[in-house]
Order: structure tokens, then sequence, then C-alpha cells
């Protein structure tokens, strides 16, 4: 059964850092990639960061571009988020999630980790 | 990139079927087949239900079917049963680097 469980959220103050991690179980995860996914409570969905299957291709979104940093660790089977200068607007629940082997979308998620940035 | 435009809420009895759209440009929607959707129940993740615009993820009910025609694609759910009532977004592959995927603005769907 494919697992993907998240973990390092919480309470930070605005300027602080964090790292979000996502051990991943039921599947060979070099073989994908995979992404980190946002969402605002009561909002939607907005993609993050997303990192190949040997870590060797990465992307961020814009918006953390200079702050957020995505890798992974094919050897402990996790992928990790590093986030540093963290606003007030980077509140959200952060999801990571396995994308299909084409890319038509997100075929396993996990239950997201809440990530509050707060004075 | 915007994000794609859905309906904020549609609803519908019991048995009936509803439709979703989600509009957005040639950039994402109408220049890949690589259109998702997705449900999400409260204090949920997201559950994959149609991939590459009319593919169904096995396990997920046949009630639930996907198209696109231009830049807009669209969600039908037939047979509405109250165990639907959720939020769905759509999502589409952009191509960029920079927003590799762009989501719909989220869709909630009551059952009357």
């Amino acid at each position: 059964e494919v697992q993907l469980v998240e973990s390092g959220g919480g309470l930070v103050q605005p300027g602080g850092s964090l790292r979000l991690s996502c051990t991943a179980s039921g599947f060979t995860f070099s073989n994908y990639w995979m992404y980190w996914v946002r969402q605002v409570p009561g909002k939607g969905l907005v993609w993050v960061s997303r990192i190949n299957g040997d870590g060797t291709n990465t992307n961020v979104a814009d918006s953390v571009k200079g702050r957020f940093t995505i890798s992974r660790d094919n050897a402990k089977n996790t992928l990790y988020l590093q986030m540093n200068s963290l606003r007030v607007e980077d509140t959200a629940v952060y999801y990571c999630t396995r994308e299909l082997e084409l890319p038509g979308g997100f075929d396993y998620w996990g239950q997201g980790t809440l990530v509050a940035v707060s004075s | 990139q915007s994000a794609l435009t859905q309906p904020a809420s549609v609803s519908g009895s019991p048995g009936q079927s509803i439709t979703i759209s989600c509009t957005g440009t040639s950039s994402d929607v109408g220049g890949y087949n690589y259109v998702s959707w997705y449900q999400q129940h409260p204090g949920k993740a997201p559950k994959l239900m149609i991939y590459e615009v009319s593919n169904r993820p096995s396990g997920v009910s046949n009630r639930f079917s996907g198209s696109k025609s231009g830049n807009t694609a669209s969600l039908t759910i037939s047979g509405l049963q109250a165990e639907d009532e959720a939020d769905y977004y759509c999502s589409s592959y952009t191509g960029s680097t920079t927003t590799a995927y762009v989501f719909g603005t989220g869709t909630n769907v009551t059952v009357l």
C-alpha cells in the first residue's frame, strides 16, 4: 500500500525556518517525481516545488524562490522541503504528493502538515 | 500563471447529474491532455478522481467522467450521491518550470 506521511510542521515566527519531511512507503520512491503542494485553510491548492527521481532536477514556484529548497534522500525514502525566511503568507497545510508516471496528475497524497507563520 | 476558473458552487439532488467546468488557456488546459480532477472532503487530503482528461484511477466510481473542449475541461458526476458532497479541484500541467501545474479555484458540490 502506498503511503506518504508528512511531518515537521508547526508554529514559527516570521523570518524563521522549518524543514518538512515526507516519508514514503509501498512503492519504488526513486522512480517518481515528487511534489509539494500547499493549501491555505479554506482556499485552493497551489503548487510549490518538485523534484525528479534522482534529485538532479528541481523547480520551485516564484512565490518561494530563493527561500524554499526541495530535496530527497532515496536511501531513506524521504522527501524534504527546507523553508527559510518564512512569511505570514506561507501559512498553509503542506502536502507531499506523487506524480503519475506521465504528467497527468497526482495519484497519492500525504495527510498534510500545517505550517503557521505568526508573531 | 493564473488559477483555472471553476464555478464556486454547484448543487443537485440525489440521482441527478451535475457538471463542473474548468476554464484555462492554451498554455495549460488547451495545450495538454494532462487535466486532472480531485475530490476533497473537509479536513482531508485531495483524492485523484480523473487524470489525463478522462481516465479514472482504479477504485473510482464510473459515475465520475471527464472531458475537454478547447481551453475548458469538465467533470460530470452522474447519479449524484450524498457522499459526493465535497470540494472539487481541476488541475492542468503547464510545461513551465516555474509553474509546473496550475490548479482550479475549486467548486463546492452540495447534494440537496
